[in-house]
């Protein structure tokens, strides 16, 4: 299996600034993905990230919201910009692995 | 529009039961499948993949397909305390990672 790591577990933070939510991934993969789970809710897609080129984002995830780099085969970044209280969630690093998706902690993340 | 759905719970079952999980899909393209335990407060593990028609078995836990129906189930045999979880279908058309789709997830009650 893989052994996901992310940075930080949790955070609080103030409307307005941006949060960047680092992990790490003990294997090189080709793909990493970003998602997101709303309180009582399931996975949600943010976005697809591949090692040397531009992040894929799914329907109603941009870009200028939800930054992404992918600077190697085990490591990506997902900042949550211009935060509001609707951003309150857990975000999840996932990858896939011999066919199977494995998911890191993932970082709690509250706006207040 | 894929679509994973997903009897809606809680589900309650006596300690010893057989607790039935079960999921539809609505793309008959799909190729994988999936189910993920999720524990309050952690993230999503995988408990069994099932790529071919008929039933898997693995400890307690037994995978069910049936792709004429579009259907999935889970059954867990002699239901534990232990299992009290949320238990997320999930569907690709491509086992490598992309297009990976949830369920909402089902929550289990296995009550002592």
């Amino acid at each position: 299996s893989a052994v996901i790591s992310q940075k930080p577990s949790r955070d609080i933070c103030q409307r307005g600034t941006s949060l960047t939510i680092q992990c790490q991934v003990d294997s090189q993969v080709t793909m990493m993905f970003w998602y997101r789970q709303q309180p009582g809710q399931s996975l949600t897609l943010i976005a697809t990230a591949n090692q040397g080129s531009e992040a894929t984002y799914e329907s109603g995830f941009v870009i200028d919201k939800f930054p992404i780099s992918r600077p190697n085969l085990t490591f990506s970044t997902l900042t949550v910009s211009n935060m509001s209280p609707e951003d309150s969630s857990i975000y999840l690093c996932s990858v896939n692995y011999l066919e199977t998706q494995y998911f890191g902690p993932g970082t709690r993340l509250l706006v207040l | 529009q894929k679509e994973v759905e997903q009897n809606s719970g809680p589900l309650s079952v006596p300690e010893g039961a057989i607790a039935s999980l079960n999921c539809t899909y609505s793309d008959r393209g799909s190729q994988s499948f999936f189910w993920y335990r999720q524990y309050s407060g952690k993230s999503p593990e995988l408990i069994m993949s099932i790529y071919s028609n008929g039933d898997k078995e693995d400890g307690r836990f037994t995978a069910q397909l049936n792709k004429a129906s579009q259907y999935v189930s889970l059954l867990i045999r002699d239901s534990q305390p232990s299992d009290s979880a949320t238990y997320l279908c999930a569907v690709t058309l491509n086992p490598h990672g992309q297009n990976f789709v949830f369920g909402p997830g089902t929550r289990l009650s296995v009550l002592p």
